[in-house]
């Protein structure tokens, strides 16, 4: 699986859009980028995925870069409960893989 | 619909001790997986079951072994604890191996097990 690099911690006003950015700059053409996360003491939920196309839904966006080497996830207007540790994984789907979560990235949202 | 469900939430074990931690999923999913997340680190595969009968080994295997006990469930036993093996347990569903499905997992809400 390709490697995955985030930033460690942001901050984030809230109401405001959470820009989180994501490199995985050798990522294969058949690798999707998949996007957790995990709030306090819960299990991980999942976001969202994408391969090459932009994906949007009731949760974020996901805007991969044409060379797709990075993506960024959006959270349109933040909320203090998006506080949580998100994840960017990059993985091939295909029959009985499983997901690598490495460290995320801390994201706290102030009032 | 319940999800996944994890038993026990808590546990404290003196070394030594063997327990096991049960998994039960309600989604009729296929591939069942147990993870472990130690303090400030993100979360190590310990076990996967691609489909019921099967399983396979992930990241850190060592002192686990595991049952597929049938389609819903998907155990992790503790033979031996060991205090290196204090962490938050997950356990997590996914329709996967199914081509053409995405790897969405659902997870459960964890055991946190304790050592001494």
């Amino acid at each position: 699986d390709a490697k995955t690099t985030q930033p460690t911690s942001m901050d984030c006003a809230e109401g405001r859009a959470a820009n989180l950015p994501c490199n995985h700059s050798t990522i294969s053409g058949n690798e999707y980028v998949y996007w957790y996360r995990q709030i306090h003491s819960q299990g991980p939920q999942y976001i969202i995925h994408g391969l090459k196309n932009n994906e949007t839904n009731e949760m974020a966006s996901l805007i991969i870069t044409e060379d797709r080497k990075s993506s960024t996830l959006i959270l349109p207007h933040a909320t203090l409960r998006d506080t949580a540790v998100y994840y960017c994984i990059v993985r091939v789907e295909a029959a009985g893989n499983k997901l690598t979560f490495g460290g995320g990235t801390r994201v706290l949202v102030k009032p | 619909n319940a999800g996944v469900t994890q038993t026990p939430k808590f546990q404290v074990l003196k070394t030594g001790q063997s327990m096991t931690l049960q998994c039960a999923q309600d989604m009729n999913h296929n591939s069942m997986y147990w993870y472990r997340q130690d303090p400030g680190m993100g979360l190590r595969l310990i076990y996967y079951s691609a489909s019921e009968g099967t399983t396979d080994k992930g990241e850190v295997p060592n002192g686990y072994n595991v049952s597929r006990l049938n389609k819903r469930e998907f155990s992790l036993r503790l033979e031996s604890a060991a205090p290196s093996q204090t962490s938050v347990y997950f356990c997590a569903s996914s329709e996967a191996p199914l081509k053409g499905t995405n790897e969405k997992l659902f997870f459960g809400s964890g055991t946190q097990l304790s050592v001494l």
